[in-house]
């Protein structure tokens, strides 16, 4: 059974700096793209972050220069590394394990919630 | 970017009514990378429809998508009391973007 299990939200002020993870379990981690979505208190959703199988990552725009994503295929985690943090960054962060055969997010973990404020 | 815009934005329908949900794009979305998701309060998107039409692991055959191009639609064939939710779509043929989401509430 494929599990993604989120840790490392929390309450931030804004500038700082936060660090998410995602345990995976139930898969062949290194076979499969990854990525990070999230949802804004009430909002819809909006994808944040990729990683390929490869390892290239990739980025929308509103976070790039600021997030960095990473894998560690061994012990089988996704982080996501967020510095110079804003209000507008406050949401439930999903982390999603990428299709078999698209790009579409087939599996979801349950989300951790970042807050950012002073 | 590649804009999606869904309606309506809420649709009110009784238990075993069918439930018919538009998501239209700004530019052809190629190859039909088109999915729809269905999100419960407090709860993960669970993927629903990925490729315009094929229905992902375990989901009922009441969810059918169709569509191509820059029209979609997801049809839920008569509601079942679990069906009340969120559902969003989303394109991944270049990046990836999501629809604002379609509300289908008890009537």
């Amino acid at each position: 059974e494929v599990q993604l299990v989120e840790s490392g939200g929390g309450l931030v002020q804004p500038g700082g700096s936060l660090r998410l993870s995602c345990a995976a379990s139930g898969f062949t981690f290194s076979g499969y793209d990854m990525y990070w979505v999230r949802q804004a208190p009430g909002e819809g959703l909006e994808w944040v972050s990729g990683i390929r199988a490869s390892g290239d990552p990739i980025y929308t725009g509103s976070v790039k220069g600021r997030f960095t994503i990473s894998r560690e295929n061994a012990k089988m985690f996704l982080h996501l590394q967020m510095n110079s943090l804003r209000a507008g960054d406050t949401a439930v962060y999903y982390c999603a394990r990428g299709g078999a055969d698209g790009d579409y997010f087939e599996f979801w973990g349950r989300g951790t919630l970042v807050t950012v404020s002073s | 970017e590649i804009v999606l815009t869904q309606s309506p934005g809420t649709l009110s329908l009784s238990p075993g009514e069918r439930a018919t949900l538009s998501c239209r794009a700004s530019q052809t979305i190629s190859s039909s990378y088109l999915a729809w998701y269905q999100q419960k309060p407090g709860q993960a998107p669970r993927l629903l429809i990925y490729g315009a039409s094929s229905r992902a692991t375990g989901i009922p055959d009441r969810f059918s998508g169709s569509g191509s191009g820059t029209a979609f639609t997801l049809t839920i064939s008569r509601l079942e009391p679990e069906d009340f939710a969120v559902y969003y779509c989303q394109q991944y043929g270049s990046s990836w973007t999501f629809g604002q989401g379609t509300k289908v509430e008890i009537k």
